[in-house]
C-alpha cells in the first residue's frame, strides 16, 4: 500500500495554462505539507494544512492555491503557469502539526516541466 | 534561524562503515535533529532523528555531541542503496507548526 501518493507523477504543459496536482495520504494523519524541489535540488516547504486548515504559507505566488477537501488530501492547484514552475513538488504527511518529533512522510513526486 | 552545515559529497567504499557529519552550532534546547535522505528519483525519507542521547535504528546510528552543535549520522555497512543525498535538519517552530527546513544536504556515493 502506497502510504503518500501523487498524481499526475509527470506533467508538461505550456505557459500560461492552470494545471492541479493531487496528493492523498492513507496514513490517517492530520497535517500535511507541499515541497518544491528546484533544478539546483533544494527542497522548500510552500504549505502545510492540518485537519483541513492552512498553518504555513511560505512566500508562494498567489498563483498557488492548495485545496484540502478532507485530512487525507491536499491538492495543489496553479494557475498561470510561468517557466519558474518548472520543478518537482512533493507532497508529505505527519501525524502532528506541532511534534518535534514527529516524521514526514513523502510522496513520490511530481516534475513538473512548463514548455 | 538555526541551519546547518554539511559536506557537498562523501565517498564511501561498499561495506565499509561511512560517518557523515553535520554541524548546528545555533541549535536551541529543544530543537531536534532530524536526518533524512533522497535516493535517486524519489522523495525524501526519513532516517533517525534525536534530541541529546545517541540513537540507533535498523538503518543508522545517530552520534550527537555533549555541546549539540555538531552530530554525526552512522551508516554501519554502507551498500549501493545507500548512495543518496542525506539531509541534517533542524525541527523549526513556525507559527503553529514546526516545519523541516532542508539544506544542501551530503551526496553520498558508495563505490563497489
Amino acid at each position: 500500500d502506497t502510504a503518500v501518493s501523487q498524481t499526475p507523477k509527470y506533467l508538461v504543459t505550456q505557459m500560461g495554462n492552470d494545471k492541479s496536482i493531487k496528493c492523498e495520504q492513507n496514513l490517517g494523519h492530520d497535517t500535511m505539507y507541499w515541497y518544491k524541489q528546484d533544478s539546483k535540488k533544494f527542497l522548500k516547504i510552500m504549505f502545510s494544512y492540518n485537519n483541513k486548515e492552512l498553518i504555513i504559507n511560505e512566500t508562494v505566488p498567489n498563483r498557488f492555491s492548495p485545496k484540502s477537501p478532507d485530512k487525507a488530501h491536499l491538492n495543489l492547484h496553479i494557475n498561470s503557469l510561468e517557466l519558474g514552475d518548472s520543478a518537482v513538488y512533493f507532497c508529505a504527511s505527519s501525524p502532528h502539526p506541532a511534534s518535534s518529533t514527529d516524521t514526514q512522510y513523502f510522496g513520490p513526486g511530481t516534475r513538473l516541466t512548463v514548455l | 534561524d538555526a541551519k546547518t552545515t554539511q559536506p557537498n559529497s562523501m565517498e564511501s567504499n561498499e561495506e565499509e562503515p561511512v560517518h557523515l557529519p553535520c554541524n548546528h552550532s545555533t541549535i536551541s534546547g529543544t530543537d531536534y535533529i532530524h536526518w533524512y535522505r533522497q535516493l535517486p528519483s524519489q522523495g525524501p525519507e526519513y532516517v533517525i532523528h534525536g534530541l541529546t542521547s545517541n540513537v540507533n535504528n535498523r538503518m543508522a546510528s545517530l552520534a550527537i555531541a555533549e555541546d549539540r552543535k555538531s552530530s554525526t549520522l552512522i551508516l554501519h555497512r554502507a551498500t549501493l542503496r545507500d548512495a543518496a543525498v542525506y539531509y541534517c535538519i533542524l525541527s523549526l517552530f513556525s507559527g503553529s507548526a514546526r516545519q523541516l527546513t532542508f539544506g544542501s544536504g551530503t551526496q553520498l556515493t558508495v563505490l563497489p
